[in-house]
């Protein structure tokens, strides 16, 4: 039992490339996440999917983009990457267990973009 | 919309010193409230996590928070810290099973 992976965990991109990450878990989770992390901020938000075949925007959904390919796995694009997208990118599932929910993380990727 | 506001940016302590961190959330009504830790190079780990009931909720590793509704608080407290409590600790509040806003964090250093 993995709980939820993440490719790649570092990667470099120059400005204006597009790159895909890559986020899967094996919980059987329904709902999935995209967050990032930047120094004083906490985590935002980005993308979110209740449920196979449904995304919505969170926070900070400009310059991404989504797709839940299926119930385990959840992707963000960055289909033109600018500097201000440096940052350290958290993808997390959850599901309801009663009244109770909690989010699982994954391991992170640190993305750079120069 | 909601917030979560984390007052302490960066606290540093002895070992065997007490330990509060404070959280504060917006949002009046039926909230349930978090704390996540994360160690150096490491993802967020739930700490523990309050939903209704007894407002002292105990945590794994000692930690424990008290919900004071009137307060709109949620703090965090351990008595006796260890260098391996070192970690950024976030504190988070949702109204839904889906959103969940995080506050900004705070950094613990522990020296031994």
């Amino acid at each position: 039992n993995a709980g939820v992976t993440q490719t790649p965990k570092f990667q470099v991109l120059k400005t204006g490339q597009s790159m895909t990450l890559q986020c899967a878990q094996d919980m059987n989770h329904n709902s999935m996440y995209w967050y990032r992390q930047d120094p004083g901020m906490g985590l935002r938000l980005i993308y979110y999917s209740a449920s196979e075949g449904t995304t919505d925007k969170g926070e900070v959904p400009n310059g991404y983009n989504v797709s839940r390919l299926n119930k385990r796995e959840f992707s963000l694009r960055l289909e033109s990457a600018a500097p201000s997208q440096t940052s350290v990118y958290f993808c997390a599932s959850s599901e309801k267990t009663g009244e109770a929910y909690e989010q699982y993380f994954g391991p992170g990727t640190r993305l750079t973009v120069t | 919309a909601q917030s979560v506001s984390q007052h302490n940016h960066h606290v540093i302590l002895s070992e065997a010193a007490s330990l509060e961190l404070g959280c504060n959330y917006s949002y009046g009504g039926t909230v349930n409230l978090f704390w996540y830790v994360q160690y150096p190079g490491q993802h967020l780990q739930l700490l523990l996590k309050y939903f209704s009931g007894d407002p002292l909720v105990k945590g794994i590793k000692g930690f424990e928070a008290e919900f004071i509704k009137s307060k709109f608080s949620f703090n965090l407290r351990k008595p006796s810290v260890q260098w391996s409590d070192t970690a950024e600790y976030f504190c988070a509040s949702s109204q839904s099973y889906q959103k969940v806003t995080f506050g900004t964090g705070t950094k613990l250093q522990v020296i031994p």
